[in-house]
This record gives C-alpha cells, sequence and structure tokens, in this order.
C-alpha cells in the first residue's frame, strides 16, 4: 500500500470553475501537510501547508484536512490556464525528522 | 523563503562516470535534502544531509552510489556515482529553514547518461 495516494489524473477544469484535487495517506501519526505545485520542466513550488484539521485559505486556494479520515485536499477557485500543473501531495509521516513523502501527482488542466 | 542555488542545472554524461552536484543556500538552513525524480514519477528522498556527519540514507540508496556532503549550514553536494542510463532523472536539494516550516525546493539538475 502506498503511504500518501493521489488520483493521478488528468483532471480537466473549465475556466472559471473550482478544481477539487484529494489525497489520503496511511501514516496516522502523519504531522504536517503538504501541496506543491510543478509546472512541467520546473522544480516542485509550495502552494499550501497545514498542520491541524480543518480549513485553511489563502487566495484562491484552499486546503482541507481531516486527520480522522486521513485525508487531506486542495481546492482551487476560480481555476485559470496558468493553473495546468502536476499538484503534488506531501505528508512528514510521523516520527521523522521532517523528511517529505510525496503521493504520485494529480495533473490538472484548465480549458479556456 | 531561503534562495537555493543548485549546480549544474543540466548536465549529460557518459555511462561509468560520476557527477558532482551543488546546492548552495544564502542563509543558514536547519536541514538539506536531496530528491530523485524520474522521468514521469513523482519524487523520491535519497537522503538527509547532515552537517559535519554522515547522511541519513532512504531504503533503496547507499553512500557508495550517492555519496553526500555537507560542510556546513549553506552547502551541500550529492555525488552520482558509476552512472548507468537508469540514472537519468532530475535530482532536487531541498531545505528547511525552521523545523516547524514548508521544505523548499532548487531548481534541479536535470541528468541524461548516455
Amino acid at each position: 500500500q502506498k503511504e500518501v495516494e493521489q488520483n493521478s489524473g488528468p483532471l480537466s477544469v473549465p475556466e472559471g470553475a473550482i478544481a477539487s484535487l484529494n489525497c489520503t495517506y496511511s501514516d496516522r501519526g502523519s504531522q504536517s501537510f503538504f501541496w506543491y505545485r510543478q509546472y512541467s520542466g520546473k522544480s516542485p513550488e509550495l502552494i499550501m501547508f497545514i498542520y491541524s484539521n480543518g480549513d485553511k485559505e489563502d487566495g484562491r486556494f484552499t486546503a482541507q484536512l481531516n486527520k480522522a479520515s486521513q485525508y487531506v485536499s486542495l481546492l482551487i477557485r476560480d481555476s485559470q490556464p496558468s493553473d495546468s500543473a502536476t499538484y503534488l501531495c506531501a505528508v512528514t509521516p510521523g516520527g521523522s525528522a521532517r523528511q517529505l513523502t510525496f503521493g504520485s501527482g494529480t495533473q490538472l488542466t484548465v480549458l479556456p | 523563503s531561503a534562495v537555493i542555488s543548485q549546480k549544474p542545472s543540466r548536465d549529460i554524461c557518459q555511462r561509468g562516470t560520476s557527477l558532482t552536484i551543488q546546492c548552495q543556500v544564502d542563509s543558514q538552513v536547519t536541514m538539506m535534502f536531496w530528491y530523485r525524480q524520474q522521468p514521469g514519477q513523482s519524487l523520491t528522498l535519497i537522503a538527509t544531509a547532515n552537517q559535519g556527519s554522515e547522511a541519513t540514507y532512504e531504503s533503496g540508496f547507499v553512500i557508495d552510489k550517492f555519496p553526500i556532503s555537507r560542510p556546513n549550514l549553506t552547502f551541500s553536494t550529492l555525488t552520482v556515482s558509476n552512472m548507468s542510463p537508469e540514472d537519468s532523472s532530475i535530482y532536487l536539494c531541498s531545505v528547511l529553514g525552521q523545523v516547524n516550516q514548508p521544505q523548499h525546493f532548487g531548481d534541479g539538475t536535470r541528468l541524461s547518461i548516455l
């Protein structure tokens, strides 16, 4: 069983819609949760991080964490073509020295 | 966040040779990590670079193949030794400024082995 799982996609949404990206993790002791965006040929760029249950909003992005269900999601409101990228969910497993375990990524395409 | 410079940005190497990748940060950081991203795949942690001591390697990665140095709090190197085509990947340095802060990545080194 993979430690961090994401739907690989591709996920396509029309411009202006809400894109919903989901991630589940297996280690119940996981401490920290991150979403990175990676454009083709580029390195990952941090979008959001969340440590506590609930929602965290930053501009058009909202991260949602439910530790009981071992589930973390990223919502992108008013999606733009420039949001088209691969979104990587990353988790710091319990007891780790802050290393990240990555999911396989979800490829998002926002259609103009 | 810290400015992370990784060199070289890309290289094409011959089978059996070795390449050293450098990661320089413009401020002291708590932790430095090295990741590999194989074509079409996600990121896999190679090792944690420890300042002044041997790196901590993840399962499947060994020091003889991926020797790592971290002589101070702003610099680390990763060497890919005795390269084969299977080593063709993007190698990424990441840093952690403070314990409760997210990791940030350098621009990566795109390595191709012929």
